[in-house]
């Protein structure tokens, strides 16, 4: 199937780091990228990753891919309350420009 | 800074009726994609246009809506009879084409239908 499964909510102080994981389903796909959606708004584009890399590093966010286990995820640092929105993964199958998203994971950041 | 436009921005209409999305993609941005994402869940796409021909529709609902671009610039995406379950945000994106090139995406258009 395509479904790219996501934790629907997390909640983090102010200042901590949070980790949102994201699970996709082709193995073959060649980028796979977050966006942020705030209220009421399209989607952004944070940060993407190429099928080769395992790291990529973006001054406060961080991707992590492991292929074998089809898991992405994103790491932001000093947490800060804008970054209060839905953050979606979404992948490109292969082969194609098809673009599927996951269902979204609710980060709020408290103080 | 060039943007995806759609309009209008929110549309309230009764069941039964036609309602209409307008998009104006990037300038140059060969793929443009409709997508249909319901409160609480992620986008789900619904067609994706390369120039003026659709490369995939499978998700839509083909008894009820219709997308074309005629001259592969901006885009239309009908739904006529609208129903109570078509309440949705429907986002309108863009891409120059090419695996992993950004897709762009619009502020979307709020559908109530009541």
């Amino acid at each position: 199937g395509e479904d790219v499964e996501q934790s629907l909510f997390l909640s983090v102080r102010e200042g901590d780091s949070s980790v949102i994981n994201c699970t996709y389903t082709d193995s073959s796909s060649t980028y796979l990228y977050w966006y942020k959606q705030e209220p009421g708004a399209g989607l952004q584009l944070l940060t993407y990753i190429f099928s080769n890399m395992d790291m990529k590093q973006d001054q406060r966010l961080t991707v992590l891919l492991n292929k074998k286990d089809k898991h992405l995820s994103l790491r932001i640092a000093d947490t800060q309350t804008g970054d209060s929105a839905i953050y979606f993964c979404a992948e490109i199958l292969y082969n194609t420009d098809k673009l599927i998203f996951g269902t979204g994971t609710r980060l709020q950041v408290f103080p | 800074e060039a943007e995806v436009a759609q309009s209008p921005r929110y549309k309230i209409t009764e069941k039964s009726q036609a309602v209409a999305f307008w998009c104006d993609p990037i300038s140059g941005h060969a793929t443009l994609y409709w997508y249909r994402q319901i409160l609480g869940q992620g986008p789900e796409l619904l067609v994706q246009f390369q120039d003026e021909s659709v490369v995939d529709d499978s998700q839509l609902p083909k008894d009820r809506f219709s997308a074309e671009r005629l001259k592969g610039v901006d885009s239309t995406l009908k739904i006529q009879p609208a129903e109570l379950g078509d309440s949705a945000m429907y986002l309108c994106a863009s891409s120059l084409a090419g695996l992993g090139t950004e897709a762009f995406f619009g502020q979307g258009t709020r559908l109530t239908v009541v």
